[in-house]
């Protein structure tokens, strides 16, 4: 079983930021916490990770909260492009991973 | 484009066949890993090479086999085919085996059991 729990489906306008939850309350002291989206059928594709502190790059924002239970996945400004199952994740050294069935963000014009 | 190909992009066999899926990894990348995504079962992780040799497994069926070659491609042997292994199989990698560093996707293979 996964050992993330998600939302399972979001909307979000285009333009805005889209704010992606995801609890992990049973994380341990080593794993990180890793998002990915999937769109349509394709391979999923990698989008941030983190450990304790905050993290940004071009695609998204990710923030985790002091003890570490929960994440939230931020897309800034929300594209149409950016429609797709968003994958939360928590690994040990990046292995082995396990998917749960993730949130289906939907942006809408 | 993630930098992990896999071919072929598409197969489609009949029941008690066997299929080769095949995967090349990242430049530089020593780990692979095997998923299976069919539609009432999500993404499975199905096993993980680490520079040639067997890391980790997964819900891996006896019937699936396999193997990392010295130059770090994959395959994956499916044999004795079944309807219900209609899926999607992609292939990751990853630079360690052991790091916290992403694993990356490849488009997947789809296969189809007739």
């Amino acid at each position: 079983d996964a050992k993330t729990t998600q939302p399972t489906s979001m909307d979000c306008a285009e333009g805005r930021a889209a704010n992606l939850p995801c609890n992990h309350s049973t994380i341990s002291g080593n794993e990180y916490v890793y998002w990915y989206r999937q769109i349509h059928s394709q391979g999923p594709q990698y989008i941030i990770h983190g450990l304790k502190n905050n993290e940004t790059n071009e695609m998204a924002s990710l923030i985790i909260t002091e003890d570490r239970k929960s994440s939230t996945l931020i897309l800034p400004h929300a594209t149409l492009r950016d429609t797709a199952v968003y994958y939360c994740i928590v690994s040990h050294y990046g292995q082995n991973f396990v998917f749960g069935p993730g949130t289906r963000l939907s942006v809408l014009p | 484009d993630s930098g992990v190909t896999q071919t072929p992009k598409h197969l489609i066999t009949a029941t008690g066949q066997r299929v080769t899926l095949r995967c090349s990894p990242r430049s530089g990348d020593l780990s692979v890993y095997w998923y299976q995504q069919s539609l009432d079962q999500g993404l499975q992780f199905l096993i993980q090479y680490y520079n040639g040799e067997e890391r980790a497994k997964g819900n891996i069926l006896e019937r699936f086999s396999a193997q990392q070659f010295p130059d770090l491609h994959s395959e994956l042997n499916l044999s004795s085919l079944e309807l219900g292994d209609s899926a999607l199989y992609f292939c990751a990698s990853s630079v360690e085996g052991r790091s916290n560093q992403p694993q990356h996707f490849g488009d997947g293979t789809r296969l189809s059991i007739l």
